[in-house]
């Protein structure tokens, strides 16, 4: 059974500061690995998917994740956050075969200006 | 991608009624997900409805209390039966791309339920 662990359900960082959004999963076989953000009062949309073409995957907005199988990770990452950037993040898994997409409790982050 | 429409956006309901919820789909799909995100927390997956059979129910979800039905391959609808402020959420239907084989979901703004 797959399974998305995201450490720290809230982050903080100030404006222009490096983004790290940790998200470590379980799965049994290769996984296809997501990052959602959900805005304030709107529905999830992707920000960016691992397909195991590349390791280090580029998404909208500025973010990128690296696959890193040895760690069992798959951190979303931002140089330079932005006021906009404040969101809640969804780390999620499914298994390439199954059909069930698993999400982890989410981290919400806060930009300051 | 797929638009998803669903219906009510929102509602208030009273403890003990029943609310049906219907999600409008504008292309065909096989499946359809049914996910719960409740205040402060994550998604929590239903259950998963396919077109001509009986939906899939997740661990903690029975049919009773979540009937569903999938009617063709563009419409489903989830009724939330028998309710208690415990079912205040969002509802969402979701369906994976099928254009990719990673499959990834794409989700309407869902319907929050408000129990008194």
């Amino acid at each position: 059974a797959q399974s998305v662990t995201q450490l720290g359900s809230h982050v903080s960082v100030s404006e222009g500061a490096l983004v790290l959004l940790r998200c470590n999963y379980s799965s049994s076989v290769p996984p296809y690995l997501f990052w959602y953000v959900q805005y304030p009062n709107q529905g999830l949309q992707l920000l960016l998917k691992y397909t195991s073409a590349a390791t280090l995957v580029k998404g909208i907005n500025g973010f990128e994740a690296e696959f890193k199988k040895s760690e069992t990770s798959f951190h979303l990452t931002k140089p330079s956050a932005h006021m906009s950037d404040a969101a809640e993040y969804f780390c999620a898994v499914r298994n390439t075969g199954g059909f069930k997409t698993i999400f982890g409790a989410g981290t919400r982050l806060f930009v300051k200006a | 991608s797929a638009v998803i429409s669903q219906k009510p956006s929102r509602d208030i309901c009273q403890r003990g009624t029943s609310l049906t919820i219907q999600c409008q789909v504008d292309s065909q799909v096989t499946m359809m997900f049914w996910y719960r995100q409740q205040p402060g927390q994550s998604l929590t997956l239903i259950a998963t409805a396919n077109q001509g059979s009986e939906a899939t129910y997740e661990s903690g979800f029975v049919i009773d209390k979540f009937p569903i039905s999938r009617p063709n391959l563009t419409f489903s609808t989830l009724t939330v039966s028998n309710m208690s402020p415990e079912d205040s959420s969002i509802y969402l239907c979701t369906v994976r791309s099928q254009a990719t084989n990673t499959g990834e979901l794409f989700f309407g703004e869902g319907s929050r339920l408000t129990v008194l």
